[in-house]
Parts: structure tokens; C-alpha cells; sequence
């Protein structure tokens, strides 16, 4: 099973809908982070999540917003969805010890159409 | 400004060649440095990290790394490519500062690589 999963793993829907991503992780992970990956613009952070009580944003946040519902689950939600939200997202978790030498686990993506 | 440079969109090798993966970093303080892989309709997939030590760094899958601080680079490299091996590859840098407050990761654009049999 995997250890990051994402759910839808596609959607497609129309502008101005509010469509929810969802994420949840069995590695015991504190942090959890939301990218959206475009071609030729490789990763962009959306939101960072360090605990069930610390939510950050990062450098592309304007748009979207996320809940942690737990230590294993932090969902993205797109209010009112724009045809330039379209893009591949992707949730990562990493272990809070050693924090900056640690690499980020990422579930498998959902590939997000906005029509 | 701190950045990640892949200076290579697409590096296209022979099954059976050595393969490099380029990436150049421009960072304040002590780097700490990643190697991802993406294989189609996948996540990334983390392959190796320097951090501090050795500077040629072993990973998954038989792939290598080497950290040079004079270039600021931190090439992965692999002795004998795989059609397996065709990927996006991305690096990632983290800096941290003499006081070693947390940085954020900086991803470079990602490199897709080409195995061809």
C-alpha cells in the first residue's frame, strides 16, 4: 500500500466549482506540504503544514487553502476553481528529526483539469 | 538570490553508457543538497542527499552524486544508463545560514532523461 495517497487521482470540472484534494500518509510524518507541478516550471509550494496546528503558506497560496484534519491528513481546496489551476498536484510528508537533512515521501499526484 | 540550476532540459544517452544528470546551486551557508526521480504518472521518488561528509554520495538504484563546492555543483551520475532509467529527474537544494535557521527547498526544474536501447 502506499505510504502517501491522493485522492481523486483525476478530475475534471468546470470553472468556478470548489473541488477538494485529499491526502493522507501512514508514515508517522508531522510535516505535510501541497505542490502543483506545471511543465517547464518544475515543483511550486502551495502550503506547509509542520503540525496539526501550524499551516503556512508558500509562494503560490493565492487561490487555494488546506485544512489538517489530523497528523495523517491535509487536504487542498480550490474555492472557485480557474481554468489556470489546471495542473498536476502533489502532497509529500517528511519526518520531523534531523529536520533539514530529511527528504519529503510524495503520493502519486492529481491531475486537476479546469475547463 | 539562492537557486538550483539543471542546465539541461533533456540528456539523451545509450543503454549501457555512463550517464550525468547536471545541477549547479547558488546558496548562502552550508548546502544541503537532493536528488529526486519521476517516473511517468508518479510521484517523486527521493535518490540521495549530501549533507555533509564524502563528497561522492551512493543513492538508489545505482545511481551517484557527486557534491564539488568549488563549482557548486552536484552532478548525479550513473556508470551504465538502463532504458529503465528514462525519467524526469530533479534537484533540490536547502541552505542554511551560520545560524541555522530553517530555509525553504529550492527545487530546480527537473532534467528528462532519455535511455534509448
Amino acid at each position: 500500500d502506499a505510504d502517501v495517497t491522493q485522492t481523486p487521482r483525476n478530475r475534471i470540472t468546470k470553472t468556478g466549482k470548489r473541488i477538494m484534494l485529499e491526502c493522507s500518509q501512514t508514515k508517522g510524518h508531522d510535516r505535510m506540504y501541497w505542490y502543483r507541478q506545471d511543465p517547464g516550471l518544475g515543483l511550486r509550494l502551495i502550503y506547509y503544514s509542520f503540525d496539526v496546528k501550524d499551516i503556512n503558506k508558500g509562494e503560490i497560496s493565492d487561490g487555494y487553502s488546506v485544512s489538517r484534519q489530523a497528523q495523517a491528513k491535509f487536504s487542498l481546496s480550490l474555492e472557485s476553481a480557474i481554468p489556470n489551476q489546471t495542473a498536476l498536484y502533489f502532497c509529500a510528508t517528511s519526518d520531523k528529526a534531523g529536520t533539514y537533512n530529511q527528504p519529503q515521501h510524495f503520493g502519486d499526484g492529481t491531475r486537476l483539469s479546469i475547463l | 538570490a539562492q537557486s538550483v540550476a539543471q542546465p539541461e532540459d533533456q540528456v539523451n544517452v545509450a543503454e549501457g553508457n555512463p550517464l550525468t544528470v547536471k545541477c549547479t546551486y547558488s546558496v548562502s551557508g552550508n548546502p544541503y543538497l537532493f536528488w529526486y526521480v519521476q517516473y511517468p504518472n508518479r510521484g517523486l521518488q527521493f535518490l540521495l542527499k549530501y549533507i555533509t561528509g564524502d563528497n561522492l554520495v551512493k543513492g538508489s538504484y545505482g545511481f551517484e552524486a557527486e557534491f564539488n563546492k568549488s563549482q557548486t555543483s552536484f552532478h548525479l551520475k550513473k556508470p551504465s544508463a538502463l532504458v529503465s532509467d528514462s525519467a524526469l529527474y530533479f534537484c533540490a537544494v536547502r541552505a542554511l545560514n551560520n545560524a541555522g535557521n530553517n530555509r525553504k527547498l529550492i527545487w530546480g526544474l527537473g532534467t528528462s532523461l532519455a535511455v534509448n536501447p
